[in-house]
């Protein structure tokens, strides 16, 4: 189903607590990115990353960090300086950089901080 | 960076009603806009694209439109039914950045 798989799908963390969101992709994609959901708040770029080794901020990269050491994968590390995490987090894979074609969104992750 | 205004933020329209939703976008280097859409507790799916140098584009009941020069475009449905009832984003690209830059979305809902 779209070869791009977010785990877990639900989280739970306790304040000051960093935690990682995995986001995996078999479709050879070479962009990756997150996105945080907030009701009435439309998709809100994290990071984005266009190839291995390589990654920008998005809009809201404040209190998050990431890595893309592998093509498949880009984890999404939510730290404790991250003000308000609870929300809906997506990950999305688009096939070439500078290519516009379709992105594929995994299921997403709610987190939760407790 | 590309900046991307969406409305409405919600719209209800009768089953057989036509939906229209419109985006502007800010940068002009932006060249490629897909439609996304949202049902409830599911991802989001692209159902439509459009490219800079295209004016309009069109597949069965949605289609949408480009103003290159005013830099909008708009998401046109026609007909439409209960299950069109969801969220929908329209979003922009820069190509060298490859940078997926979404509207704040719009629900729509389609009433008997």
């Amino acid at each position: 189903d779209g070869g791009i798989t977010q785990s877990p799908k639900y989280l739970f963390r306790k304040e000051g607590q960093n935690v990682t969101l995995s986001c995996e992709q078999n479709l050879n994609h070479d962009a990756m990115y997150w996105y945080r959901q907030d009701p009435g708040q439309g998709l809100r770029l994290i990071y984005y990353s266009q190839i291995v080794n390589d990654f920008q901020k998005g809009d809201i990269a404040e209190g998050y960090s990431v890595s893309r050491e592998k093509k498949e994968s880009f984890p999404l590390t939510v730290t404790s300086a991250q003000k308000n995490p609870t929300a809906f987090y997506l990950c999305a894979s688009s096939p070439r950089k500078g290519i516009n074609t379709e992105a594929f969104f995994g299921q997403g992750t709610r987190l939760t901080v407790v | 960076g590309e900046n991307v205004e969406q409305h409405p933020s919600t719209l209800s329209v009768q089953e057989g009603d036509s939906a229209v939703i419109k985006c502007t976008y800010s940068d002009s280097a932006s060249n490629y806009f897909p439609w996304y859409k949202q049902e409830l507790g599911k991802r989001p799916q692209l159902i439509i694209d459009i490219r800079s140098n295209v004016g309009e584009k069109k597949d069965q009941r949605i289609a949408v439109t480009l103003n290159k020069t005013a830099k909008h475009f708009s998401l046109h449905i026609t007909e439409t039914q209960p299950e069109d009832s969801a969220v929908y984003f329209c979003a922009a690209v820069t190509g060298t950045a490859s940078k997926l830059t979404f509207g704040t979305g719009t629900r729509l809902q389609v009433t008997l």
